[in-house]
Formats: C-alpha cells, sequence, structure tokens
C-alpha cells in the first residue's frame, strides 16, 4: 500500500548540478502535483499534470521543468541548481473528488 | 482567482482546552474546501474537506470545519487539544477537481502540557 513514493528523501547538490526527482503513484490517479515548502510561504505550486501527456505551469515555475512519463510517475528535474532552490519538494497525486495524497518529501540543499 | 489566507502563523493551547485555527478564502467558482495537518518531518495528511454538503464537517482525531458562505470561511476547530496535535495546519482550496490546490501559508499549532 504504497501511495505516492518520491526518491530521493535528501540530496546535496554544488550551484550548476542537474537533478531529476521521481515520484511514482500507484492510486490510479490522473492529476499529479509538484509543490515546494519553504518556512512561512506555505506549499507553492510547481508544476501540475492534469492528465497524462499534459503540464501546466503552477506559482513558481522558472528553473524546473517536468515530465509526466506515464499515469503513475512524474518527475522534477532541476537543470542548473541555484541555491534559491534549496527547499523541500512534495509530490501529490489528486483523487477525483480534489484530495491530495502526498509523498514523504525530498529535503534538497543547493551549495 | 482563489485565493486563502490563514489569519494567524501561530497558535499556543494548553492540553485539555478548545482549538480555533482561521481560514478565509477567496474563489470565483464554488470551491472545495481542506484542511490538511503535517507534523514535523513528515508529509501531508488530509484532515477533513468540504464539497458543497453538509456545511459542519467532521474530520479525523476530532476536528471539525464550518464552511460559512456569507462571512468566505472555514475554520477548523477542536473542542480539546491533545499533545499529538501540535503540527501545522494547512487550509486549502480548490475549484475544481483535477485544478491545482492553492495552500495558505499555515499556522503552527503548539500544545503545552
Amino acid at each position: 500500500n504504497a501511495g505516492v513514493t518520491q526518491t530521493p528523501k535528501f540530496q546535496v547538490l554544488k550551484t550548476g548540478q542537474s537533478m531529476t526527482l521521481q515520484c511514482a503513484q500507484d492510486m490510479n490517479h490522473n492529476s499529479m502535483y509538484w509543490y515546494r515548502q519553504d518556512p512561512g510561504m506555505g506549499l507553492r505550486l510547481i508544476y501540475y499534470s492534469a492528465s497524462e501527456g499534459t503540464t501546466d505551469k503552477g506559482e513558481v515555475p522558472n528553473g524546473y521543468n517536468v515530465s509526466r512519463l506515464n499515469k503513475r510517475e512524474f518527475s522534477l528535474r532541476l537543470e542548473s541548481a541555484a541555491p534559491s532552490q534549496t527547499s523541500v519538494y512534495f509530490c501529490a497525486s489528486g483523487s477525483y473528488t480534489g484530495e491530495l495524497f502526498f509523498g514523504e518529501g525530498s529535503r534538497l540543499t543547493v551549495l | 482567482a482563489q485565493s486563502v489566507t490563514q489569519l494567524d502563523s501561530h497558535v499556543s493551547v494548553s492540553e485539555g482546552t478548545p482549538v480555533l485555527l482561521r481560514c478565509n478564502y477567496s474563489s470565483s467558482y464554488s470551491p472545495s474546501l481542506f484542511w490538511y495537518v503535517q507534523h514535523p518531518n513528515k508529509g501531508l495528511q488530509l484532515l477533513l474537506k468540504y464539497t458543497s454538503a453538509a456545511t459542519l464537517v467532521k474530520g479525523i482525531n476530532g476536528f471539525e470545519a464550518e464552511f460559512k458562505k456569507s462571512e468566505t470561511s472555514f475554520h477548523l476547530t477542536k473542542p480539546s487539544a491533545h499533545m499529538s496535535d501540535a503540527a501545522e495546519y494547512f487550509c486549502v482550496v480548490s475549484a475544481q477537481a483535477g485544478t491545482a490546490l492553492i495552500f495558505g501559508k499555515g499556522t503552527t499549532l503548539s500544545v503545552s502540557s
């Protein structure tokens, strides 16, 4: 009963390096989301995918790209990491009622 | 456009006393509203949701919230706080399923013995 699985849980990068955060859900949901969480800012939407084959920008998309590989998987890529991207990243999938199911988060530090 | 405002960034209560976490929303459509809880170093968990059925919504762990359209509010309450309720709470609004949910900035609830 995995739900939403994110990898890696922790990552340290140097400025300019690239990396991909992976997310997979086993609940057959159409919609998937990537949020970042920063102290005092709540969760801010980076990108979302309402269904397989579609992606849309959220509130803070700059510096990120996404791929909806199939219905299960939705990855987030940082092409050239910056210290401002130090954050905790959450992937979520959404049921047809709008409820979100979250992964446990990926803590990224960019030096 | 949708938005959500959590009126208190931090609320402190004593164990056994009532909890009130305040949330106001703005939406061009009939919204769905949610409260999520996040315990330290954990992901977010749904507490309760309002989707245009009963205006008083009961959730897990004794929490409930009342949708008041005239006041555009969706405040979260619990009659008696427990130490395990200490966490961060997020009020969330959505115009319709499949669209992005908008999160408030969160309210940190502290519970003292």
